[in-house]
Order: structure tokens, then sequence, then C-alpha cells
């Protein structure tokens, strides 16, 4: 089974500095999906960012960027220029490739302060 | 564009009493479905997930259930609670099609609390 691992339950930043959250997964897979979702107070999940394994390159979003490294089943997440409304949990997940259910991290709660 | 209704939002029930929750999806067809639950201060489980009419996958084993009488309409049930059902439940739907990206749109979720 895969599992994900997010090894920071909080982080905290100062507003406009930079932050990374961390993830780890376990799987024999070779092609699947890693993505992180953000769950603000209003509890809403809204995704953030998507990579799919079989891309090197790393996937960005505007000041959303991710750090994959797939030999070490690693998939971190870099937020630039951290803004107030980036407080909220966030949460790493992985799907396999023509799967049907996604897996889940228990979430990092990050809280940027002014 | 597509949507996603989840209700009610916000739920207490007794111990011992039935369940049901409803999630439909507009503005899609054959979409996955699926039901998570977010206990307090911690991650999402995936409790079912469901390709198509009837189809039904369980991953954890519990007093719930869940149904797809219709394409996109997914129901979780229970016919007694327990208290440790309390929790947030969160409906998703997927679609996998040629040229789109998957990922999971989310309801808005409905908190129940078990007394």
């Amino acid at each position: 089974a895969q599992t994900v691992t997010q090894s920071q339950p909080e982080m905290s930043v100062q507003e406009a500095e930079t932050v990374t959250l961390s993830c780890t997964y376990d799987t024999s897979e070779n092609n699947y999906y890693l993505f992180w979702y953000k769950q603000p107070p209003s509890r809403q999940m809204i995704l953030v960012i998507r990579q799919e394994a079989y891309k090197q390159q790393n996937a960005t979003e505007n000041r959303f960027s991710v750090n994959f490294q797939k030999a070490a089943k690693s998939f971190s997440l870099k937020i630039s220029d951290s803004q107030l409304g980036d407080t909220a949990m966030y949460f790493c997940a992985f799907m396999k490739y023509n799967n049907n259910d996604m897996r889940f991290g228990a979430g990092t709660r990050l809280t940027v302060k002014p | 564009s597509q949507t996603i209704h989840q209700w009610p939002a916000t739920l207490v029930q007794p111990v011992g009493s039935p369940l049901s929750l409803e999630c439909t999806v507009e503005g899609t067809s054959n979409p996955n479905l699926y039901w998570y639950r977010q206990a307090a201060g911690r991650g999402l489980q995936l409790l079912f997930y469901s390709v198509g009419i009837g189809q039904i996958s369980s991953e954890v084993p519990q007093n719930l259930s869940a149904s797809r009488p219709q394409d996109r309409q997914f129901i979780l049930s229970s016919k007694k609670l327990l208290l440790s059902d309390s929790g947030f439940y969160l409906c998703a739907w997927s679609v996998r099609r040629q040229g789109m990206r998957e990922k999971l749109f989310f309801g808005s979720g409905t908190q129940l609390s078990v007394l």
C-alpha cells in the first residue's frame, strides 16, 4: 500500500519570506501523480499544484513550486513571497496512475505571520 | 462548468441514530466519486470510492456504507452511528479523459458530531 508522510505537523513563516514543506511517500509504482492541496480555515480543499511522476521537470504555479526527487521519493512544496492568505493546512497526496483513489498525508499547518 | 454539492454542512446526531449524507455532481458524466473523512486536526482518510453506478469500493471496514444510485449521486450512510464516526466528511469527484488533468475536486464538507 502507498503511504504519504508529512513530518512537519506545524510550520510558520514571516510574510514575504519563503517556506518549504516536506513530503515523502512510499510506493513500488513507476507511474503516479503527486499533489499538494491547501485547506484554509473555510475547510474547502483547494488544489495547489500537481506533478506527474514521468515528468522530470518540477511543476510550478506562480509562487508555488515543487522539488520532486523520484529516486528519493520526496515531493516538497516551496512557497515564495508568503502571503497571509497562505495560512492553511497543506496536504501532500499520492495517486497511482490509472487508479481511482488518492492517499493523503497527515498535513502540515502553516501559519504566515505579518 | 462542473460543480459538486454536498449537504448538510453541519449535522449533530445522537449515538445509534441513522445517517445519510448526500453528494451530487453537476456538469460532468461518469465521474469517479469519493468519500473521505477528516478527523479533527488530522489528514484525510479514504472511506469509499465509486467508478460507476452501483460500483462501490470500501477502504476501511466500519459501520458506514456508500451507495451510488445514479451516475452523479453518491450517498454515505449508517444504520447506527458511533461516537467515533464524528468528523469532517468530504465528497470528491474526478474525471479521467484524454488530455484532462487528473485531480480531485472537493465538496464543501459536512461536519458530523455524534453525541
